[in-house]
């Protein structure tokens, strides 16, 4: 089983639907929780951290279930420029100080006009 | 906005060849990282830096990778003699451990094709 587990999609929807991404991820000791977004062969980029209160940005309302050990991102109104893939990040302490970002496969979005 | 660098873009290789990549990370962020993205797939961590010293390298297949970072600032992975399966997507990441929660910034990755 892998650390962090997504379902890869893809999610076709059209634009202005809300979507929702869901990840669960399987040691208790992560410690911070993230989405990124990849677009197309281009490298990751943090699009927000998810704190257990559950945070906002714009569009985008991540969640956090520590006790489920489950993350969600809402997507409300879509864009045709959010299609990308979402990839469940978390970070794990572990030896000390050092930490780790262990990703999930991602999920594929695809919004259509 | 600061970035962190990385070259070549792409590179093609045969098999058996060597092949180098190198990164620039973000001025001032103490910790480095090198991933592998096969296509499909998150990226997985192969080796991590905490300035000049090596924390983590315990995906690192070292009988043909090797990774330094000699002055603690800009680094240079290897692999020789590269094989088919290593044709991925590498990709460098640094982070400022200043506080929590250790968000890593991405640069642009190297593609690698093994033919």
């Amino acid at each position: 089983r892998k650390e962090v587990e997504q379902d890869p999609g893809p999610f076709n929807v059209p634009e202005g639907a809300t979507v929702a991404f869901n990840c669960t991820y399987s040691n208790s000791a992560s410690q911070s929780f993230f989405w990124y977004r990849q677009d197309c062969r281009k490298e990751p980029k943090l699009l927000m951290s998810v704190y257990s209160s559950g945070n906002e940005d714009g569009r985008f309302t991540a969640q956090l279930n520590r006790a489920s050990q489950y993350i969600s991102l809402l997507i409300r109104d879509s864009k045709l420029s959010d299609s990308a893939t979402y990839l469940c990040v978390v970070n794990r302490r572990y030896g000390g100080a050092t930490n780790k970002l262990i990703f999930g496969t991602g999920t594929l979005l695809a919004v259509q006009p | 906005e600061a970035e962190v660098a990385q070259s070549p873009r792409y590179k093609i290789t045969e098999k058996s060849q060597a092949v180098a990549f190198w990164c620039d990370p973000i001025s001032g962020h103490a910790t480095l990282y090198w991933y592998r993205q096969i296509l499909g797939q998150g990226p997985e961590l192969l080796v991590q830096f905490q300035d000049e010293s090596v924390v983590d390298d315990s995906q690192l297949p070292k009988d043909r990778f090797s990774a330094e970072r000699l002055k603690g600032v800009d680094s240079t992975l290897k692999i020789q003699p590269a094989e088919l399966g290593d044709s991925a997507m590498y990709l460098c990441a640094s982070s400022s451990t200043a506080q929590p929660p250790y968000e890593q910034y991405f640069g642009p990755g190297t593609r690698l094709t093994v033919t």
